[in-house]
């Protein structure tokens, strides 16, 4: 069964630093990976995904299949980066289902 | 457009009952998929429709259907609530449900289960 998991429910960050938001991934087969955010009062949305190798906001993402890690860096935080972020991971074939980890809540400080 | 819609926005429901949550995709997306979110939680995958066709289930009961309408539109079942029912029901819709789609979600309907 596949499963995504995002270990920090929370990370707080002051504006200006480094952000890096962890997933990690179980999947049999080649993965299709993605984050979506969501800020206070929007609705869900797509920030980034592996197959298009964009950077987004500043954001990008990198696929480890080795690690099987899919974590979302950012050299430079804003405070508008304040938001949930969820890592999730597409499965077809027989069952087409996006599989979502349970999200990390990044503060960025002033 | 107005993006994906959802109804009714909150619902009051006791146990035992029956509901009826609709959907609306955005104009030229044929695929719809439903969420389960409970609070402090992720959005957990119920259904998949793609052309008024199954394509995907997740775990869960089957309480819970759902049906794709040739306009494209969605509605999602759940018969005999629980109190655990409670949550936000998510809706999205893409292009196709591939994996090269994105999904563009609703606001949601939120289901509370006296």
């Amino acid at each position: 069964a596949q499963r995504v998991t995002q270990p920090e429910k929370l990370l707080s960050v002051f504006k200006g630093a480094p952000v890096e938001l962890k997933c990690n991934y179980s999947y049999s087969g080649s993965p299709e990976l993605f984050w979506y955010v969501q800020y206070s009062r929007q609705r869900l949305q797509l920030l980034l995904r592996h197959i298009s190798r964009e950077s987004i906001k500043g954001f990008t993402a990198d696929l480890n299949k080795g690690e099987t890690s899919f974590h979302l860096k950012k050299p430079f935080a804003q405070e508008e980066d304040s938001a949930m972020y969820y890592c999730a991971l597409f499965s077809g074939g027989s069952n087409y289902k996006l599989t979502f980890g349970k999200g990390t809540l990044l503060t960025v400080n002033p | 457009d107005a993006g994906v819609t959802q109804s009714p926005t909150h619902l009051i429901k006791t146990r035992g009952q029956q509901v009826t949550l609709r959907c609306s995709p955005i104009s030229g997306h044929k695929s719809v998929s439903w969420y389960q979110q409970v609070l402090g939680q992720g959005p957990q995958f119920i259904f998949q429709y793609y052309e008024k066709e199954e394509r995907g289930r997740g775990n869960f009961p089957d309480r819970f259907s759902a049906r794709q309408f040739p306009n494209y539109s969605s509605e999602l079942n759940v018969n005999a609530l629980l109190l655990g029912d409670s949550a936000l029901y998510l809706c999205a819709s893409s292009p196709s449900g591939g994996a090269a789609d994105t999904q563009y979600f609703g606001p949601g309907t939120r289901l509370t289960v006296l």
